[in-house]
Order: structure tokens, then C-alpha cells, then sequence
């Protein structure tokens, strides 16, 4: 069965400061990959999107950026973090499989950005 | 991508059907219209999946009237632990990919 992790769960930085957060997905190959982004209290906005290796697509301008090194992991990224950022990042996944139910979103358990 | 619309926020009682609504006036002929609920400090999970008519599974059901451009979900005698935000998406399962944006969902809160 198909698997999706994501680390940190919490994480506290200062402004200025760097970020990293991971996704990886198993048992499938392939997939489409996302992160969302959901401050408090909010709806869940898009911030990027990849429909394979090095393939990534932004939706909003923003001092963040995503990589795709490998099929299964999906990076965000920041070098100098804003106040702003603070919220709770969700990676995703999706695949083109009717048994999985096509386009389906699958999230994984989120990452609780707080910055200081 | 067709826009959708819920009600803001719903409230109901244990043990009462409660039926959310979702508006996509400009749904495409390829589009399907999924349903997930979100818990605090969770992602969302999917909960249902149509296209038209009516679709069921084991936690809800999903209505879908010809023109398509509304879709109520249906949760039959709902509990506490159903207090959730409901989302719904329309969006093309028959291309390999999808940029699938969520509206601002609609917050069910179920009192005893």
C-alpha cells in the first residue's frame, strides 16, 4: 500500500533563518506531488505542484521554493524565513490509477511551521 | 479550473442527516467532484468521489443532479466525531495531472 511521510512535524525558527521540510511517498511510482500551505484558521492555499523529476510548478510568489530530486520525495525550501510563513504545510500526492480513486489527494500528517 | 462555492459553516445535531452543498457552475464535461474532510492539525482525507447521479460508500453519499453544476454530500446520522471542514473539488481525472486547488470548505459542527 502506498505511504507518504513528512518531517519535522513541529518546527520553530527565527526570521532569517533557513527551512527545509521533506515528503516522501511509497508504493507507488510517478506520482504527482504537492504542497499546500494552511495558516490558522484558514483554508488550504496551493504553493507548488510536480508532475515528475525536477518538474516543479509555483502558484504563488513567495520567498519559498520546492525541489524534486528523486520520483518519491518532494522538498520545500526557504533560505531567509518570514513571519508569515508560520502555519501548517502539507504534502500530498495523487496518481492516474482508478483503483485509488484518479486525482485523489492522499496528505500526509503535516509540518506546524512557527516563526519567531 | 471550475471555481467552487460552499456555505461557510453548518451546524447540526448527533443522529441528523446533514447534507452539504457545493457549487461549480462552470464544471467541465470531463470533471469529477471530490469530497474530503479535515480535522484540526490533520490533512484532509477523502471521503468521496462522483461524476454524476448518485454515488455511495460506506461514510456517505453524493448527489449530483444533471446539469452538474451543484453536488450536496450527504452524511446520515452524523456524531460528534464528524465535526470536521468539508471541501469539495471538481477537477479532470482523465489527464495525467491536475492542479487541484480547495476552496474555503464548510465547517460542520455537530452538538450533542
Amino acid at each position: 500500500s502506498q505511504t507518504i511521510h513528512q518531517w519535522p512535524a513541529t518546527l520553530v525558527q527565527p526570521v532569517g533563518s533557513p527551512l527545509s521540510l521533506e515528503c516522501t511517498v511509497e508504493g507507488t511510482s510517478n506520482p504527482n506531488l504537492y504542497w499546500y500551505r494552511q495558516a490558522a484558521g484558514r483554508g488550504l492555499q496551493l504553493l507548488f505542484y510536480s508532475v515528475g523529476i525536477g518538474q516543479i510548478s509555483s502558484e504563488v510568489p513567495q520567498n519559498l521554493s520546492a525541489s524534486r530530486p528523486q520520483d518519491r520525495q518532494f522538498i520545500l525550501s526557504s533560505k531567509k524565513l518570514l513571519l508569515s510563513d508560520s502555519g501548517f504545510y502539507l504534502c500530498a500526492w495523487s496518481a492516474l490509477t482508478r483503483r485509488s480513486g484518479a486525482n485523489v489527494l492522499t496528505f500526509g500528517a503535516g509540518s506546524r511551521l512557527t516563526v519567531l | 479550473l471550475a471555481k467552487t462555492t460552499q456555505p461557510i459553516s453548518m451546524d447540526s445535531y448527533e443522529g441528523q442527516e446533514v447534507n452539504i452543498t457545493c457549487s461549480h457552475n462552470n464544471i467541465a464535461t470531463n470533471d469529477y467532484i471530490t469530497w474530503y474532510q479535515q480535522f484540526p492539525s490533520q490533512g484532509p482525507r477523502f471521503i468521496i468521489q462522483g461524476y454524476k447521479t448518485k454515488v455511495t460508500n460506506e461514510v456517505a453519499s453524493l448527489f449530483i443532479p444533471a446539469d452538474r453544476k451543484s453536488s450536496t454530500l450527504s452524511l446520515p446520522r452524523v456524531s460528534l466525531s464528524d465535526t470536521a471542514v468539508y471541501y469539495c473539488l471538481v477537477g479532470d481525472i482523465n489527464t495525467g495531472f491536475q492542479k487541484l486547488v480547495f476552496g474555503t470548505g464548510t465547517r460542520l459542527l455537530v452538538s450533542p
